[in-house]
């Protein structure tokens, strides 16, 4: 079963330009991590914030989470064409020592 | 190369039949998990072992089973194999019990059953 859930599921955009992907979750998490698939390869970690925290930054990257509204979101600036790829988001309620993924937003970066 | 090892990276098998996948976790990371990927249900947590020991479980059919070995590699078994078992196995590493700390993939092993 899925934790969460990535928006929107498919998103292109040009060279350049700011993408924004939205992830929603159902319980209460410890972190909420951000990772990147190229197509059919292993996940890459991108970045952890704890629930604690409110944004974080790594480069081009910029996550904010919002407890109360159980959603996190991740920008990415300035984007490239080697950026396309599928985002998931994946929670971690502290609890159960497993990592919950969602289902992920696919991004298309066009040169 | 992500320091995570699985093989083989890809299998072709029959229905009905056994496989045996592993995993060799990045060096000094004593917590292993093996996921599913599959198109219609996605990442699917199967199990977790830290230091030689079962920690989590997910969704993982009782025609699965998993062992981490005293030098921390881990091998996934999965038997009487189903259509539906055809998916890309992903192994994944941490450090401690990983509550706090991010993954680190290997690149996944394509299992097609026909």
């Amino acid at each position: 079963s899925q934790q969460g859930e990535e928006d929107p599921q498919a998103l292109s955009i040009q060279e350049g330009e700011n993408a924004t992907m939205n992830c929603s979750y159902k319980t209460s998490i410890n972190n909420l991590q951000w990772y990147r698939q190229n197509s059919g390869r292993g996940l890459v970690h991108l970045i952890l914030i704890r629930s604690n925290e409110r944004e974080k930054h790594s480069g081009r990257l910029r996550v904010t989470l919002d407890t109360s509204k159980k959603s996190s979101s991740l920008l990415i600036t300035a984007s490239r064409a080697a950026d396309t790829a599928s985002y998931f988001c994946a929670t971690d309620d502290g609890a159960t020592n497993k990592l919950i993924f969602g289902t992920g937003t696919l991004l298309a970066v066009q040169p | 190369d992500s320091g995570v090892t699985q093989t083989p990276k890809h299998l072709i098998t029959a229905t009905g039949q056994r496989v045996t996948l592993r995993c060799s976790p990045r060096s000094g990371d004593l917590s292993v998990y093996w996921y599913q990927q599959s198109l219609d249900q996605g990442l699917q947590f199967l199990i977790q072992y830290y230091n030689g020991e079962e920690r989590a479980k997910g969704n993982i059919l009782e025609r699965f089973s998993a062992q981490q070995f005293p030098d921390l590699h881990s091998e996934l078994n999965l038997s009487s194999l189903e259509l539906g078992d055809s998916a890309l196995y992903f192994c994944a590493s941490s450090a401690g019990g990983g509550r706090g700390y991010g993954y680190t993939f290997g690149s996944g092993t394509r299992l097609t059953v026909v």
